[in-house]
């Protein structure tokens, strides 16, 4: 098991353009996170699913901003025409079940110019 | 609702010394607490956590971190430091409901060792 895996690591795109984001969790974890850091601060939650339900989609920061589960395995992360405000490490946790720990993947660091 | 205060953005102690990094926070549930660390570049290690049972908990690379429920504090130590602890660490706190994935992240203390 070589833990969370996110692809790509770096993305460099020009304002307006699409993006997506794919992460790969640890064989059979249930649940799956994702999460937005900025510079200067900490991680912000941002959906989550449990197995290929989404539990939770408030958090996410707009609109723009969608994300995918659909076998209940790996997930994406869609943002739509892209904003310089967007850029940020995007990091995807996975943990077993309810109640266990999340282990988090190395993250995708975007940049929007 | 739930928050987390990382006092100080930026701690600087020499090889050797005591590494304390301060952590307080605010739930209206029992808390279950975390700290992570973040090297450059890279995405979160969990150091330790508190969920219930004994408040001192001790971690990983000789970290611990003692639960005080009356000052709502999680303050990250280690009697020693060391180079390779150069990085950054973040304390959270869950949102609730028992889950450790779903979580309320402090904005980070960067931790310098000197020589």
């Amino acid at each position: 098991d070589t833990g969370v895996s996110q692809d790509p690591r770096h993305k460099i795109t020009k304002r307006g353009q699409n993006v997506t984001f794919r992460c790969d969790p640890i064989s059979e974890h249930n649940r799956l996170y994702w999460y937005r850091q900025t510079l200067g601060q900490g991680p912000e939650f941002l959906t989550y699913f449990q197995n290929e339900a989404q539990l939770e989609k408030s958090r996410l920061l707009s609109d723009r901003f969608s994300a995918e589960r659909p076998k209940g395995s790996f997930s994406t992360l869609e943002i739509q025409r892209t904003e310089q405000g967007d850029s940020a490490m995007y990091l995807c946790a996975s943990s077993q079940k309810e109640g266990t720990e999340a282990f988090f993947g190395q993250g995708t660091r975007l940049t929007v110019v | 609702a739930q928050s987390v205060t990382q006092l100080g953005s930026h701690v600087s102690v020499s090889e050797g010394a005591l590494v304390l990094l301060r952590c307080n926070y605010s739930s209206s549930v029992p808390p279950y607490l975390f700290w992570y660390v973040q090297y450059p570049n890279q995405g979160l290690q969990l150091l330790l956590k508190y969920t219930t049972g004994a408040t001192l908990v001790k971690g990983i690379n000789g970290f611990e971190a003692e639960f005080k429920k009356s000052e709502t504090s999680f303050h990250l130590t280690k009697p020693s430091a060391h180079m390779s602890d150069a990085a950054e660490y973040f304390c959270a706190v869950s949102e609730g409901g028992g889950s450790q994935g779903n979580l309320i992240f402090g904005k980070g203390t960067k931790l310098s060792v000197k020589p």
